[in-house]
């Protein structure tokens, strides 16, 4: 599975777009990017993923280059929940047969 | 989104003592569980795949004598720290999934070796 970069943290003013971004230099045309976010003391959640086009969904949007080689995602009105470690993975299929490796991160922190 | 459910939530034990940390998916049925540990402030390491009806696969460094698993049936894998020491305290999280689906995870255990 392809590699991420992300950076390490981020702030956020509450009701404001929440913008995070991806490097995936790596990927290649198979490979799905899947974001997760954790918040403190709790077990990852699944928020998104796609392969080339641009998704939706009731908690983010997913913006995938067209080179696939970087994406954002966005959270389109951040709230003071939204605050934990957002986790941007490659993974070779989709569907949840193998394992996800997790990298650092980014740690969002939405401001009040 | 699908439930997994994790048991304990938090357990505290003595040093020497097997402590049992059980992982259900409440509503659907997987084929293949994950165990993964996390120490503070870094990110979730796996420690082993546990599939249904057959031995669980460890990642490289993880003792299997002493992190044993059984994946018993397809909504149950239990995970039991044996003769846990100090260095064994970390969060303890499973996640499960199936085909085509995205996998999810549980809230997590936070073991405590006193």
């Amino acid at each position: 599975d392809a590699k991420t970069t992300q950076p390490p943290s981020m702030d956020c003013a509450e009701g404001r777009a929440a913008n995070l971004p991806c490097n995936h230099s790596t990927i290649s045309g198979n490979e799905y990017v899947y974001w997760y976010r954790q918040i403190h003391s709790q077990g990852p959640q699944y928020i998104i993923h796609g392969l080339k086009n641009n998704e939706t969904n009731e908690m983010a949007s997913l913006i995938i280059t067209e080179d696939r080689k970087s994406s954002t995602l966005i959270l389109p009105h951040a709230t003071l929940r939204d605050t934990a470690v957002y986790y941007c993975i490659v993974l070779g299929s989709a569907g949840s047969a193998r394992q996800l490796t997790f990298g650092s991160g980014t740690q969002l922190t939405v401001l009040p | 989104g699908a439930v997994v459910s994790q048991h304990p939530s938090r357990v505290i034990c003595k040093s020497g003592t097997s402590v049992k940390i059980e992982c259900r998916s409440l509503d659907f049925q997987a084929t293949t569980m994950f165990w993964y540990r996390q120490f503070p402030k870094k990110s979730l390491m796996l420690m082993a795949t546990s599939n249904e009806g057959s031995k669980a696969t460890y990642e490289q460094g993880v003792e299997k004598d002493k992190f044993l698993i059984n994946h018993a049936s397809l909504t149950l894998s239990t995970l039991t720290v044996t003769s846990a020491h100090p260095e064994d305290s970390s969060f303890y999280i499973c996640s499960a999934g199936r085909a085509g689906a995205e996998q999810y995870f549980g809230p997590g255990t936070r073991l405590t070796v006193t």
